[in-house]
């Protein structure tokens, strides 16, 4: 059973660029999720998607994006980076149905924006 | 809305030693309650979660109960590693309350030999 796998580990932007982030969910789960988790802080609810849909929104600003594919894998996309927007970017999957909802999470993404 | 509260760290604890995180809840509706560990330059792993009140997780040595009222949900181990050093997240997950989880801010922990 492979796990969640993102990339890139690492990625220094400017201010003002784009960015695109990608996670591959664990096998056997169909919902991805997306944490935000800047410096000494929790993990904080950017948005999920089931189903190829964006199901569920934290309290983030439209340029942040996302696609889920079918393969169930899925993309974060930031627009007009600003310097606030570096932290760690994690990625969870977890498969929707009865019971609670565990996330499995990658090791992450790390932006820098400069 | 639904909202965690986790102890502030950093905790430090010498080997062997008890341990115990508080965390305490705010939620609208039934939520399940999880701690995830985070080991340095590593995501987020279950650690043990509890689905309803009175549930007991547990996971290797670490335990918590699901307390609807007191609404908290504190980890405890008897006897801590330098191995368990690491940062440890109290979480929520509320069905009625939408998709998301909630974390608590963390707490780091030490543990000299």
């Amino acid at each position: 059973e492979t796990g969640v796998t993102q990339s890139p580990t690492h990625l220094i932007k400017t201010r003002g660029q784009q960015v695109t982030l990608r996670c591959s969910s664990q096998s056997g789960h169909n919902t991805v999720s997306w944490y935000q988790q800047a410096l000494g802080q929790g993990p904080q609810f950017i948005f999920q998607y089931y189903r190829e849909e964006e199901n569920g929104r934290g309290n983030f600003p439209p340029r942040f994006s996302g696609l889920q594919f079918p393969n169930y894998s899925s993309e974060l996309n930031v627009n007009a980076l600003e310097l606030d927007d570096s932290a760690l970017y994690l990625c969870a999957s977890s498969l929707r149905g009865p019971g609670a909802n565990v996330l499995t999470f990658g090791a992450g993404s790390r932006l820098t924006v400069l | 809305g639904d909202s965690v509260t986790q102890m502030e760290g950093p905790v430090t604890l010498s080997e062997e030693a008890f341990l115990t995180i508080n965390c305490t809840y705010t939620a609208t509706g039934y939520p399940s309650l999880f701690w995830y560990v985070q080991y340095p330059g590593e995501g987020l792993q279950l650690l043990l979660k509890a689905t309803k009140a009175d549930d007991k997780g547990s996971n290797k040595g670490f335990e918590a109960t699901y307390r609807k009222e007191t609404t908290s949900f504190h980890l405890e181990k008897g006897s801590v590693q330098v191995s368990d050093s690491a940062v440890y997240f109290c979480a929520l997950s509320d069905p009625s309350a939408g998709n998301q989880f909630y974390f608590g801010t963390g707490t780091s922990l030490t543990v000299i030999p």
